[in-house]
């Protein structure tokens, strides 16, 4: 069966420092994968989604970035937080653009 | 742009008591709906969907049917339960191909609190 792993879990860190978060997904080749975040009082928003190994779309222009360097692995990064950047992040993956979407357990992010 | 909009939140409702969660949407085309539950420190697990006009999704005693001459998606529980109490959010996928690549867009969530 397939699953979904994120870490860390819960993260602090302050304005200015970098952050990469991890996702990778098992049982499954070739997913596509999407990174969304939600803020407090706020709905989830997507910010990547990817198709394949190498490529990123990037739904929101922000100070995030993504990079998929292995099929079932999907990172997100930050050269410099901000305090807006705090929030619930989840990963997630489908089989295909019709299928239904599996998401992690999520990392709360926590900007001071 | 698509967009979904749910009813305010929180409710608090007590136990065996009827709920109902109101979805609207806005698409340029048709949808694909569905309904995500978020128990506390948890990820998003899909609730149940419809993915056509007069479709009734139905999971764990939930119920929303597909409306499209009201655009809506309203969830509804005749007698909710403690173990209810969480966060559910709507969402719609728009359907094949171009740019969409099974992007979902969701509305802003409601909080359930379901008191003994």
């Amino acid at each position: 069966s397939q699953t979904i792993h994120q870490w860390p879990a819960t993260l602090v860190q302050p304005v200015g420092s970098p952050l990469s978060l991890e996702c990778t997904v098992e049982g499954t080749s070739n997913p596509n994968l999407y990174w969304y975040r939600q803020a407090a009082g706020r709905g989830l928003q997507l910010l990547f989604y990817s198709v394949g190994i190498g490529q990123i779309s990037s739904e929101v222009p922000q100070n995030l970035s993504a990079s998929r360097p292995q099929d079932r692995q999907f990172i997100l990064s930050s050269k410099k937080l901000l305090l807006s950047d705090s929030g619930f992040y989840l990963c997630a993956w489908s089989a295909d653009y019709r299928s239904e979407q599996y998401f992690g357990p999520g990392t709360r992010l926590t900007v001071t | 742009g698509d967009s979904v909009t749910q009813m305010e939140g929180p409710v608090t409702l007590s136990e065996e008591a009827f709920l109902t969660i109101n979805c609207t949407y806005t698409a340029t085309g048709y949808p694909s709906l569905f309904w995500y539950v978020q128990y506390p420190g948890e990820g998003l697990q899909l609730l149940l969907k419809a993915t056509k006009a007069d479709d009734k999704g139905s999971n764990k005693g939930f119920e929303a049917t597909y409306r499209k001459e009201t655009t809506s998606f309203h969830l509804e529980k005749g007698s909710v339960q403690v173990s209810d109490s969480a966060v559910y959010f709507c969402a719609l996928r728009m359907g094949a191909g171009g740019t969409s690549y099974g992007k979902l867009t969701f509305g802003q969530g409601t909080i359930l609190t379901v008191h003994p």
